[in-house]
């Protein structure tokens, strides 16, 4: 049983223009959020991350907005570029023994951005 | 700073074969994760260390699968004896509390 899912394996957008990627989640002890780009032969790299305190979070071109009733967040690039493109992983953790976070993966999505 | 280092960076080996894997984590770090990523999945928890203590063991597949951590720093990870459903990228992460989790580069286990 999939805990975060990214329903889409894909997506292509012009440079300029906005992406959207969208995760959702089953796992209402779920109380943090993150995303992840991964390039090719690189491990993931942390991008942004929400508290489920929160519904918006703001980096430069960068923003996650959740909505906890829905078990829903994305992340809106804007405006995309060309270097954006990679695989995005949505990524879910809830507080563990010691409060650390076990971090439940999604199966990402790899967005182009052409230019 | 140095971030989390794994080594090696690819392995290829026959089934049956034993095979290990390295990481050094960033400094002052306590939390070290072992992911695997099958093609076209996201990185699934293969186990947590918080210091020397494996706290989430239960995606390890402990028939041929084993890790330590000592001193709580480096870890390593073996697989004993390797099949050829291994094949696959490992990850190791690393992060301090409530901080994002930083990966490795991961290394890439071909078994043949």
């Amino acid at each position: 049983d999939q805990q975060v899912k990214q329903n889409s394996p894909s997506l292509s957008v012009q440079e300029g223009r906005i992406s959207i990627l969208n995760c959702d989640y089953t796992n209402s002890m779920f109380d943090y959020f993150l995303w992840y780009k991964k390039y090719p032969a690189e491990g993931p790299t942390f991008l942004i991350s929400i508290s489920s305190i929160k519904d918006k979070n703001e980096d430069g071109r960068f923003t996650v907005f959740l909505n906890k009733s829905a078990k829903h967040l994305s992340l809106h690039i804007v405006p995309s570029q060309p270097g954006d493109s990679a695989v995005y992983f949505c990524a879910a953790s809830a507080r563990g023994q010691g409060g650390s976070e076990k971090l439940v993966f999604g199966k990402g999505t790899k967005l182009t951005v052409n230019p | 700073e140095a971030g989390v280092v794994q080594s090696p960076r690819y392995k290829i080996i026959e089934k049956k074969q034993p095979v290990a894997f390295w990481c050094n984590p960033i400094s002052g770090h306590n939390t070290l994760y072992w992911y695997r990523q099958n093609l076209g999945q996201g990185p699934e928890l293969l186990i947590r260390y918080e210091n020397e203590e494996a706290v989430d063991d239960s995606q390890l597949p402990k028939d041929r699968f084993s890790a330590e951590r000592l001193k709580g720093v480096d870890s390593t990870l073996k697989i004993q004896p390797a099949e050829l459903g291994d094949s696959a990228v490992y990850l190791c992460a690393s992060s301090s509390r409530r901080t994002e989790a930083f990966f490795g580069q991961g290394t890439r286990l071909t078994v043949v």
